[in-house]
């Protein structure tokens, strides 16, 4: 079955230091990736997929199929940054999505 | 444009009582998804509707849990015999196709309806 497994439940970094949010997952095809983020008392939202290659809020996030592996880096962390952040996968021909426990990221001043 | 709208945002109800949980999804989505998301977890599948049909209930835990969506867009989550292990948030997305892999649509989430079973 295929699982993400986020390994930190919590994060704390200080503003300005590099942040990684590990994520890695256990799939045999070709799985979607997805790093969704959950501000405070806001809606989960989509931050951003492995697909598009994009970097949203300064956030990139590599797929590394030998390590099975979808980490979320950004070299510099800003408070605004502290949020719930989760892990998604889905399969590659199925629409559901397919979550890690998530990690609370919380930046210090 | 509005997002995706839930009520009620809390249910308190008691050990066996019936409850509806409503989502209105975003106007045009077709795609719509009820995930469960109980305290330190992830959000869990419970089912999704292309349009009016449920084309995937896979993830609804037993046949106390069901849902429908009659008119192609509001949705209702319906759970009989409520149980304490029931309790968590409820959360419905939407997206305007219901497909994965690359051709994979931004699902857009309420904020979620927190029901608790005493």
């Amino acid at each position: 079955a295929q699982r993400v497994t986020q390994p930190e439940k919590l994060l704390s970094v200080f503003k300005g230091a590099p942040v990684e949010l590990k994520c890695n997952y256990s799939y045999s095809g070709s799985p979607e990736l997805f790093w969704y983020v959950q501000y405070s008392r806001q809606r989960l939202q989509l931050l951003l997929r492995h697909i598009s290659r994009e970097s949203i809020k300064g956030f990139t996030a590599d797929l590394n199929k030998g390590e099975t592996s979808f980490h979320l880096k950004k070299p510099f962390a800003q408070e605004e940054d502290s949020a719930m952040y989760y892990c998604a996968l889905s399969e590659d021909s199925n629409y559901q999505l397919i979550w890690g426990a998530g990690t609370k990221l919380i930046i210090k001043p | 444009g509005a997002g995706v709208s839930q009520t009620p945002s809390n249910k308190v109800t008691e050990k066996g009582k019936y409850v509806e949980l409503r989502c209105d999804p975003i106007s045009g989505h077709t795609a719509l998804y009820w995930y469960r998301q109980s305290l330190g977890q992830g959000p869990e599948f419970l089912i999704y509707f292309q349009g009016t049909g449920a084309a995937d209930d896979s993830g609804l835990p037993n046949d106390r849990f069901f849902a429908v969506r009659p008119e192609g867009s509001v949705s209702t989550l319906k759970i009989q015999r409520t149980e304490r292990g029931d309790s968590a948030v409820y959360l419905c997305a939407s997206s305007e196709l219901g497909t994965g892999g690359p051709n994979y649509n931004e699902q857009f989430f309420g904020p979620g309806t927190r029901l608790t079973v005493l």
